[in-house]
Order: structure tokens, then sequence, then C-alpha cells
């Protein structure tokens, strides 16, 4: 079944506490991002690749990172997390054009303490 | 002032009637606008895309975008109990992968 799987579904964590998620898609698709999706916000895109070792800033990079090693995997790391990065983070894949259908994955529910 | 408006409701409609649902943007670069309909705790899945300007029909949603009014608009025909879910609109720029989206509207269907 073609899908974008994310872990874990929910964490809770303190401020400070290295964590990663992991996003995989077994889809072969070039693109892959992360979002965070918070109330009165809606979805905003924090990073982005078009392909392995190719990763750009989405519009909320701050406090994030992302690596691109093989292709289906793009994992978000949060190097110190704080409060305010509690939300609610979907990854997503696509074909290699923009116009291309993303899909996304189940999301992953986050809390920092 | 948000590059994408979009009322986030809630919207409650009886089973049946026609909903529209409706984005404004700012950013004239945009090329792409795309519906994608949420599911209580799921992820978005792409509903409609259309590209610049026009119509675009889909069994019983119409997709509309106004490039000249930076308005673009989603109808349900014959909605229906199983259409209550969050409604987001996005966009992008030619050439580009960054994605903005609409906070979204949450529609509910009465049976």
């Amino acid at each position: 079944e073609a899908q974008v799987t994310q872990n874990p579904r929910y964490l809770i964590t303190v401020t400070g506490k290295k964590l990663t998620v992991t996003c995989s898609q077994n889809m072969n698709h070039e693109y892959m991002s992360w979002y965070r999706q918070d109330p009165g916000l809606g979805l905003r895109q924090i990073y982005y690749s078009m392909n392995v070792e190719v990763t750009d800033k989405g519009d909320v990079p701050e406090g994030y990172k992302v690596s691109r090693k093989e292709k289906r995997n793009f994992p978000l790391i949060l190097e110190s997390p704080s409060p305010n990065q509690t939300s609610l983070y979907f990854c997503a894949s696509g074909a290699s054009s923009s116009t291309d259908t993303q899909y996304f994955g189940p999301g992953t529910r986050l809390t920092v303490l | 002032q948000k590059e994408v408006e979009q009322d986030p409701g809630p919207l409650s409609v009886p089973e049946g009637a026609i909903v529209s649902l409706n984005c404004t943007y700012s950013n004239s670069a945009f090329q792409y606008f795309m519906w994608y309909r949420q599911y209580s705790r799921k992820g978005p899945e792409l509903l409609m895309y259309t590209y610049s300007s026009g119509n675009k029909e889909d069994g019983r949603f119409t997709a509309q975008v106004d490039k000249s009014s930076k308005y673009i608009s989603l109808f349900i025909r014959d909605s229906q109990p199983s259409d209550s879910a969050t409604y987001l609109c996005a966009m992008s720029a030619s050439g580009t992968y960054k994605y903005i989206f609409g906070t979204g509207t949450r529609l509910k269907v009465l049976a």
C-alpha cells in the first residue's frame, strides 16, 4: 500500500531534550516536506526537499533541522525543543513536479513541556 | 496581512445543499491552486488542483480560480454528511516547491 508513515504518532517531551520525528514514504517520490499545523494558523511549511541531499527552508524553519540521506526518509530534528514547538506535525511526499499531488502522513502530535 | 485568507467557519448546512468555500490571496505570483480535505485526526488529502484561472469539475466538486480578483472557490453539490471535514486551500508559485495553506474552513453537513 502506497503510504507516508510517521513515528512516533504522539510524543510528550521536556524543553531542551533533542528529538527526531521520522518520516518514510514507499512511493519513490523525489519531493518530501514537513509542515506544522496550529489552530488559527493552519498548515505552515517548515522544510522541504526536492531530492536526496537537496533541502530548503519553508516559512517556519527556525528551531528545526532536516536531512535527506535516502530518497525514502526525511527525518525532522528538534535539537532543543521549546514549548512553542508544541504542535501537530505532518510529513508529505510527492513526485518531482511542484504541481503533483502531495500525500500526507497521519501526523505526529508533539507536546513540549 | 496573511498571504492567504480563509474563513475558519464552522459552516453548517443541511444534507443536499450546495456548499461554497472560498479563499483570497495577495501574492500575484501564485499559479497553482489546490483544495485539500482533512478529516478529524487525519492528514490532508488532495481534492482538486487547478492551474492559473478557470474552472475544474470532478464529480460533485467544482474548483474556480479568479486571478484578477485573487479569489478561489470550491463548490460542493448535493453535500453529504460524509463531506463533513475541514477544507484547506493551498497555493504555490510556478517553479517553487513552497506551498502556502489557508487556515481551513470547518464544514458540517447535517443529515
